[in-house]
C-alpha cells in the first residue's frame, strides 16, 4: 500500500520567484517512482516530473527540480523562476515499478503566482 | 503524439440512463486507465487494463462496467448511476515491459448525473 502526503493546501509565490512543493510518501514496495503532476484549471494532467527510487542522483527538468530523500521519503519539487503559466495544481504521487499500476496521488497543492 | 484523447467532454444523464465514455490513445501503450476526480480532491484510481486485460479493479461498484476492445480504445459503460457519481473521468495510458510507468492523461469527462 502506498500513502502520499501533501502538506500545503496552498502556496503564493511572486512571479520570477522560487518556490518549493513538499511531499512525503510511505510504501512498502522496494522497486517504485516518483511524479510530480501539474493541472491547470479545468486543463489536463501534465506530467512534470519523474524519480526512480532506485537513482540517487535528483531529477530536473528545465525549472523544475528535486529534492529526493528516500531516507526521510521526502520528494519536494522546486520551482525555479516561476511564471504566470505555472498557476495549477500540483499533485505528488507514487506507483509501483516494473508493470502497470495505477498512481497514488497527494491532495494536491494549489499554487498561485502573483504577478 | 503523445495524445490521450477522449470523448464526450462533457455528459449530463439521468439515473435511469445507459451511456459511455471513450478513450482512445495511439502511443503503442498496453497498459491503460480509468480515475474518478471528485472536484478539488485528487485522482482516484478505478480499472487498469493491462494488454487488454482487466488486472486491477478497485472495487468499483458494478453500475461502472470498463472495457478495453483493443489496445487503443478503452470505454467506461455507465449504467443506473447516483448523484455522487458526477466527477470527472480521467484515462490514462502507459508504456509496459518498461520500468517506468510513466501515465499520459486525456482531458477528461465531466459528467452529472442528475
Amino acid at each position: 500500500a502506498q500513502t502520499v502526503t501533501q502538506s500545503q493546501p496552498e502556496m503564493s509565490v511572486q512571479e520570477a520567484e522560487t518556490v518549493t512543493l513538499s511531499c512525503t510518501y510511505d510504501t512498502s514496495e522496494s522497486d517504485y517512482y516518483l511524479f510530480w503532476y501539474k493541472q491547470p484549471p479545468s486543463r489536463q494532467m501534465i506530467l512534470v516530473i519523474r524519480q526512480e527510487a532506485y537513482k540517487q542522483q535528483n531529477a530536473t527538468e528545465n525549472r523544475f527540480s528535486v529534492n529526493f530523500q528516500k531516507a526521510a521519503k521526502s520528494f519536494s519539487l522546486k520551482i525555479s523562476d516561476s511564471q504566470l503559466g505555472d498557476a495549477a495544481m500540483y499533485f505528488c504521487g507514487t506507483n509501483s515499478g516494473g508493470g502497470a499500476d495505477g498512481l497514488t496521488f497527494g491532495k494536491g497543492t494549489h499554487l498561485i503566482i502573483q504577478p | 503524439d503523445t495524445e490521450v484523447t477522449q470523448t464526450p467532454k462533457h455528459l449530463v444523464m439521468g439515473m435511469t440512463n445507459k451511456k459511455s465514455l471513450k478513450c482512445e490513445q495511439h502511443m503503442g501503450h498496453r497498459a491503460m486507465y480509468w480515475y474518478k476526480q471528485k472536484a478539488k480532491k485528487p485522482p482516484e484510481l478505478m480499472f487498469v487494463y493491462s494488454y487488454e486485460k482487466l488486472s486491477i479493479n478497485e472495487s468499483v461498484p458494478s453500475r461502472f462496467s470498463p472495457e478495453c476492445p483493443n489496445s487503443s480504445l478503452l470505454n467506461l459503460h455507465l449504467h443506473a448511476l447516483q448523484p455522487e457519481d458526477s466527477a470527472l473521468y480521467l484515462c490514462a495510458s502507459s508504456q509496459e515491459g518498461t520500468s517506468v510507468n510513466e501515465q499520459y492523461f486525456g482531458p477528461g469527462t465531466r459528467l452529472t448525473v442528475t
